[in-house]
């Protein structure tokens, strides 16, 4: 499966909101009716870090400024006032049909 | 709290092997599918491969299958890739993951360099 991750860079001024893109080439909804794509941070000489499971699902300690929406194979992840903390590469992951795929990735930068 | 740590990194020649290990802790370890995740220099995420909470069933990517195997003791809460026939673009971080509800904790990356 294909996973198309747009922009490639993304320059922000602080306070901006920002959004990120992730098409599939195929539906990423599994048999038992949920759709599994999420969203990671990496900061530089960081690991990933968790944002967004299964589409709009933020993992615990994530703040409420991220969210992710979509259906099917076409989703967004947004943050709705971009903080220093954020700059990073935001990478967006299918995980319902093997072998699991990752965008590839956009550079959230100021401005 | 959960930790991952991963090691058996290092540098090794074309066609040479290596084993890989991530211990785990502050979960009950055989509860959950396991993965690997790599990242060459520079580079995006591309993942390698996982296997099931008792080691029945494994997946893996085009890239590696064949050459790489991961395995899991659980009464050691140890997840193992063993990598063989490398070739220089095995060449990355390997990062072990979690997977609750969608690759929920990592590890904090063991490095392989593979050149002669």
């Amino acid at each position: 499966v294909l996973v198309t991750q747009t922009p490639s860079s993304l320059p922000v001024s602080l306070g901006d909101q920002a959004s990120i893109s992730c098409k599939s080439s195929k539906s990423l909804v599994h048999n038992n009716g949920i759709t599994y794509l999420a969203w990671f941070l990496q900061k530089p000489g960081q690991l990933p870090q968790s944002l967004i499971h299964t589409v709009s699902n933020r993992f615990s300690g994530v703040p409420d400024r991220f969210s992710g929406s979509g259906s099917v194979s076409d989703f967004t992840l947004k943050i709705s006032r971009v903080e220093p903390e954020d700059l990073g590469v935001y990478y967006c992951l299918q995980y319902v049909h093997y072998p699991l795929t990752f965008g590839s990735g956009t550079k959230l930068e100021i401005k | 709290e959960v930790k991952l740590v991963e090691s058996g990194g290092g540098l090794l020649k074309p066609g040479g092997s290596l084993k890989l290990s991530c211990v785990a802790s502050g979960f009950t370890f055989s509860n959950y599918w396991m993965h690997w995740v790599r990242q060459a220099p520079g580079k995006g995420l591309e993942w390698i491969g996982e296997i099931e909470y008792d080691g029945t069933e494994t997946n893996y990517a085009p890239s590696i299958k064949d050459r790489f195997t991961i395995s899991r003791d659980n009464a050691k809460n140890t997840l193992y890739l063993q990598m063989s026939s490398v070739r220089s673009e095995d060449t990355a971080t390997y990062f072990c993951t979690l997977s609750a509800r969608g690759f929920d904790y990592w590890g904090q990356g063991v490095m392989v360099t593979v050149s002669s």
